[in-house]
């Protein structure tokens, strides 16, 4: 079935680093989403991208819709404590079923 | 505006009981999504629900079942429990026709022993 392979499984930064990550699949998406999760929470939608090579902002967050509709990627600038947690790509195909990323576990020294 | 809720946040079953999990989504979301959220298989969608109809489902047994309410509200259920189906049960809702952009609920944490 469709699967998405997240890099990095894991992050550890120094507060004021910048961070990238990113997600691949061997199949072609329609959508682009990159969710954070906190402890506890349900995941949080941070950045949904609709078109191939569309390049998006969030605050210190900016996602790209790569080229092929076969990989997207999350940086995050300057980080603070508060970006710590799980960030999870998801994509779509249509057929109203989001496939996730097994999620990029970010810890961030202070 | 509300969030999402779900009920109940946390649950202890035995192995072979069932379970029904609840959903209310964001006022005006129509589409409602179930995801079983492990530590070795992450996020794995369960079914979408979108007026009422089933849209589409995930690889899991005929023992997960849901359905969606007049209202948007869903539940979900599980039958004959087994210690696997030990996860974190999120039901995310959606404003957009086609389900994208969910927003999540806390998630419903069940133990099966």
């Amino acid at each position: 079935g469709q699967q998405l392979n997240q890099s990095p499984q894991s992050m550890f930064i120094q507060e004021g680093e910048d961070v990238s990550m990113n997600c691949t699949s061997s199949s072609i998406f329609n959508t682009w989403l990159w969710y954070k999760q906190d402890p506890g929470e349900g995941p949080v939608l941070l950045i949904a991208l609709y078109k191939a090579g569309e390049l998006t902002s969030n605050g210190r967050l900016t996602a790209q819709f790569g080229i092929t509709r076969k990989d997207s990627f999350l940086n995050i600038s300057a980080s603070i404590p508060s970006d710590v947690g799980i960030y999870f790509c998801a994509g779509h195909t249509g057929g109203f079923k989001t496939i996730f990323g097994a999620g990029t576990r970010l810890f961030v020294k202070a | 505006k509300a969030g999402v809720t779900q009920t109940p946040r946390y649950l202890i079953k035995t192995r072979g009981q069932q379970v029904t999990l609840s959903c209310s989504p964001i006022s005006g979301h129509r589409s409602v999504s179930w995801y079983q959220q492990t530590p070795g298989q992450g996020l794995q969608f369960l079914f979408e629900y979108f007026s009422e109809t089933q849209r589409n489902k995930g690889n899991f047994p005929g023992r997960f079942s849901g359905r969606q309410f007049s209202n948007s509200r869903s539940e979900m259920n599980v039958s004959t429990l087994e210690l696997g189906d030990s996860a974190l049960y999120l039901c995310a809702s959606s404003n957009l026709r086609d389900g994208y952009e969910q927003y999540f609920g806390p998630g419903t944490r069940l133990t099966v022993t």
